[in-house]
């Protein structure tokens, strides 16, 4: 079946705009994770997602962040105001079921430039 | 506590040798150990992946070795290949965290020259 997908795949966007990002998870994953991956760096863990449970946003940097999940299917990573700070690759990652020793399959990212 | 560390930044390997990449922990509460790959523009797959209750884990060319009392686990390439050349994360499994965060190491490039 398909994987994860994301989009767009890249974004340019000027300091101070707000960013929109998607991620679509495998169809009949409940739970759904965030990523950010600064150039030369590993994945920084962002918000969670599972069901209908309310997040877990402990990752986000501030309050400029912020994600929603429509039940079990796509979600919406949004950066308000951005900063050049904020450029890097956000990846999504979706699983069965959270937690346990279920595996993530990760989208291949967005790509984020702030000028 | 959260930390993974991980070890070396960048590898050059020939074709047909070994390659190794380490990782430490501090937190005892992770209890799962996956290895991640990444070619340029994809986004992570898992590889390999462990759990404490053994010592070692094996998948074709891919090695897990893990020390518990150490707290150290490593990933081994045999007879490396130029396809194997991509960035490799480890990573750690808390399961005190809600669904299981992942902690990542934070990369091994590896070129595996022809």
């Amino acid at each position: 079946g398909a994987g994860v997908s994301q989009s767009p795949s890249n974004k340019v966007t000027e300091k101070g705009k707000d960013v929109e990002l998607r991620c679509d998870p495998i169809s009949g994953h409940t739970a759904l994770y965030w990523y950010r991956q600064r150039l030369g760096q590993g994945l920084e863990f962002l918000i969670y997602f599972q069901g209908n449970s309310a997040p877990d946003k402990s990752g986000l940097p501030s309050d400029r962040f912020s994600a929603e999940r429509t039940g079990e299917s796509v979600s919406t990573l949004t950066i308000q105001r951005t900063q050049q700070e904020d450029s890097a690759v956000y990846l999504c990652a979706s699983s069965y079921t959270g937690g346990g020793y279920n595996e993530q399959f990760f989208g291949p990212g967005t790509r984020l430039t702030v000028l | 506590q959260q930390q993974v560390k991980q070890s070396p930044q960048s590898l050059i390997v020939q074709k047909g040798g070994i390659s190794i990449i380490n990782c430490a922990y501090e937190n005892t509460a992770f209890d799962y150990f996956p290895w991640y790959q990444q070619f340029p523009g994809k986004g992570p797959a898992l590889l390999i992946a462990i759990r404490p209750d053994v010592s070692e884990k094996k998948e074709g060319r891919f090695t897990i070795s893990f020390n518990k009392s150490a707290k150290q686990f490593s990933l081994h390439i045999m007879d490396s290949q130029p396809g194997d050349s991509a960035t490799y994360f480890c990573a750690a499994s808390n399961p005190e965290t809600s669904g299981s965060r992942l902690t990542f190491g934070e990369g091994t490039q590896l070129t595996v020259n022809p």
